[in-house]
């Protein structure tokens, strides 16, 4: 089965940080993608991946930047971390083709800012 | 823009009852759709993945239908058990790997 692993499952920041989310996946899927999930907003893109070194915003990347320096990792990094960036925050990982692109989801880092 | 919305917000049933989520999608033009389920507090898991051409799929008690022409798609759980309690979410895949989410469906299912 695949594997989605985020970094951590809790983390609290504060006002100003650098914060790091970290997603790895083992199952050399091409496709990699950061969603943020808010209770009434649903899930929202923050930004994808379909190679190593490629990225493409999604609908929210305001605030957010990415890494994919490696096929199997793809890092979500708040440069300037603000309350309003509390979430969940959920990595994902899909393979390239169009027929079979199940997504496959990690666990989940709920971070909060304060 | 694709819009999503999933009907019932939240559903109560008993144990062994068989029940349908609903899930309405504006943009028909999608390359498939998938069905997911969601445990409190943890990530997504895919359930069903029905490409444009299909009308359904089926794996153990749930079978999904899509009818894409009039933007629909269900999901069906047959008897219902204790552990079906999740929340339920569909995503249309427009461009390829573009998925817009439904807001969910809260599902108890009492024993």
């Amino acid at each position: 089965d695949v594997k989605v692993t985020q970094s951590s499952r809790y983390l609290v920041k504060r006002t100003g940080e650098k914060v790091f989310l970290e997603c790895v996946q083992d199952m050399d899927h091409e496709n990699m993608f950061w969603y943020r999930q808010d209770p009434g907003l649903g899930l929202r893109l923050i930004y994808f991946s379909y190679d190593v070194k490629m990225k493409e915003k999604g609908d929210i990347p305001e605030g957010y930047s990415v890494s994919r320096e490696k096929k199997e990792r793809f890092s979500l990094i708040l440069e300037s971390a603000s309350t309003n960036q509390t979430s969940m925050y959920l990595c994902a990982s899909s393979l390239e083709t169009v027929i079979n692109e199940k997504l496959f989801f990690g666990s989940g880092t709920q971070l909060s800012v304060l | 823009k694709q819009e999503v919305t999933q009907i019932p917000a939240a559903l109560s049933v008993p144990e062994g009852e068989n029940l349908v989520l609903n899930c309405s999608f504006t943009d028909s033009a999608i390359y498939n759709l998938q069905w997911f389920r969601q445990d409190p507090g943890k990530g997504l898991t895919s359930l069903l993945l029905i490409q444009s051409s299909q009308r359904e799929q089926t794996s153990g008690r749930l079978n999904a239908s899509l009818d894409k022409s009039s933007g629909r798609s269900t999901l069906y759980i047959a008897a219902s058990q204790p552990g079906d309690s999740a929340t339920y979410l569909c995503a249309p895949d427009n461009y390829g790997q573009n998925f817009v989410f439904g807001p969910g469906t809260r599902l108890s299912v009492l024993p």
